[in-house]
């Protein structure tokens, strides 16, 4: 079984370009969530989507946007970079679909971003 | 805003001792739970807490939600090489969205 597929792994821009990334989740998994991991800040959350819906956003600017295609793979933006961007992007799925949160969340390995 | 702090930040032991990492926060959260990452790799889940007073066991890691549900830790007996890596509770905030804690980095030296 494939686990979740993030592309590209690597990727280097300049301050003011903008970036996308994309993640191909679990088969059968309808749940997808963003979160940006630095070495200050740890994991944080980004936005959740299902059915290509956005159920949840975390506390990040609008220049950090997200979207799901019908066949559940998401592709999240950052537009205008800024250095304090520089992060591991990681995407993750799940099978939950509502109610508590007790589902399992697959990692893929993260699209690593150097803002220069 | 809800938080979820993670002592010590850094432990490095030798293999064959015994730890024990922390996971606080002043919330209460449906449930909780631990991941362990790897260098170049993301968080691979190890457990899921759901009720208050739980005790989970997974060989050597012993996993335990504390009664009000606020605060979590982890218990690892006689570590190894292996178990080296960087650990992350998760506490599951309302709907669709899990609060990360601020890690502990393990290093099990042989």
């Amino acid at each position: 079984k494939a686990g979740v597929t993030q592309t590209p792994r690597y990727l280097i821009k300049t301050r003011g370009q903008q970036v996308t990334l994309s993640c191909s989740p679990i088969s059968g998994h309808r749940s997808v969530s963003w979160y940006q991991q630095t070495p200050g800040q740890g994991l944080q959350f980004l936005f959740e989507y299902f059915s290509e819906t956005q159920r949840n956003k975390g506390n990040f600017p609008g220049r950090f946007s997200g979207r799901q295609f019908s066949n559940s793979r998401s592709e999240m933006n950052v537009s205008t970079l800024e250095l304090g961007d520089s992060a591991l992007y990681l995407c993750a799925s799940s099978r939950t679909s509502g109610g508590l949160n007790t589902g399992e969340l697959f990692f893929g390995e993260g699209s690593r971003l150097t803002v220069l | 805003t809800q938080l979820l702090e993670q002592s010590p930040q850094f432990l490095s032991i030798q293999e064959g001792e015994n730890l024990t990492v922390y996971c606080n926060s002043s919330s209460v959260f449906s449930s909780l739970q631990w991941y362990r990452q790897e260098p170049g790799e993301g968080p691979v889940l190890l457990v899921t807490v759901v009720t208050g007073g739980e005790v989970k066991k997974l060989k050597r890691l012993t996993f335990q939600f504390g009664d009000a549900r606020k605060d979590s830790s982890l218990h690892i007996t006689a570590a190894q090489p292996g178990d080296t890596g960087l650990y992350l509770c998760a506490g599951a905030s309302g709907t669709y969205k899990y609060i990360f804690g601020t890690g502990t980095r393990l290093k099990v030296l042989a």
